[in-house]
């Protein structure tokens, strides 16, 4: 069935410093992804709207310059965490779906930890 | 129940018992409703689906009930196994919009006593 994968699982970074987070649609394209981020005992919260081809769309209060998305393929998106903070340190996760093909169905990837020191 | 702070529900039950979990959705125009499992230190796992044409929906072992006039949505798992141990949300669509992006409800942790 259709899978989605992130990478890396676990990143730990120093403060100050970038890491990306890919999301790959492993057999199926998706013209969209979704980057959304947990923090510990809470639910996940969407942060931007990932799309082929253009820009990103963001949700209220997350700083575009701070996280760059890339989806420069139809099976490929990259959040990339610039100038990390501690308060970044986080669950991220993001989604796909192939569409009406699929009846819509929606799949996560299995999220990445990132820890920022 | 709602969370308050950072405290998720918790609904502890006894296994081999019926176990339900509760979520109101926020936006009445919500027509997709889907319920995830999330294990610790994973993604959200698929369980079940719903449409809002329909207001009952049974998989293996669980059910989900859609009340839209409430906003309201239930998780039933028969026979609580311990491997059902986990955190479960509920997330809501908007299919008009022609996205697949969600809106996640807060969580419930579900503990199952052997």
């Amino acid at each position: 069935g259709a899978v989605v994968s992130q990478h890396p699982s676990r990143v730990i970074c120093k403060s100050g410093t970038s890491v990306k987070i890919e999301c790959r649609s492993l057999d199926f394209q998706a013209t969209t992804m979704f980057w959304y981020r947990q923090f510990p005992k809470q639910s996940l919260m969407l942060m931007a709207t990932s799309n082929e081809g253009s820009k990103a769309t963001y949700e209220q209060g997350v700083e575009k310059d701070k996280f760059l998305i890339n989806h420069a393929s139809l099976t490929l998106s990259t959040l990339t965490v610039t100038s990390a903070h501690p308060e970044d340190s986080s669950f991220y996760i993001c989604s796909a779906s192939p569409g009406a093909f699929s009846g819509n169905t929606i799949y996560f990837g299995e999220g990445s930890w990132l820890t920022v020191v | 129940g709602e969370s308050v702070g950072l405290h998720l529900p918790t609904l502890s039950v006894q296994e081999g018992d019926n176990s339900i979990i509760n979520c109101a959705y926020s936006n009445s125009a919500s027509d997709y409703f889907i319920w995830y499992k999330q294990e610790s230190g994973k993604g959200p796992q698929f369980i079940i689906d719903i449409r809002s044409n329909m207001d009952k929906r049974q998989g293996q072992r669980v059910t989900v009930l859609l009340n839209k006039t409430v906003k309201h949505l239930s998780l039933q798992i028969a026979a609580t196994q311990p491997g059902d141990s986990a955190v479960y949300f509920c997330a809501e669509n908007y299919s008009g919009a022609g996205s697949y992006q969600l809106t996640f409800g807060k969580g419930t942790k579900l503990s199952v006593i052997p």
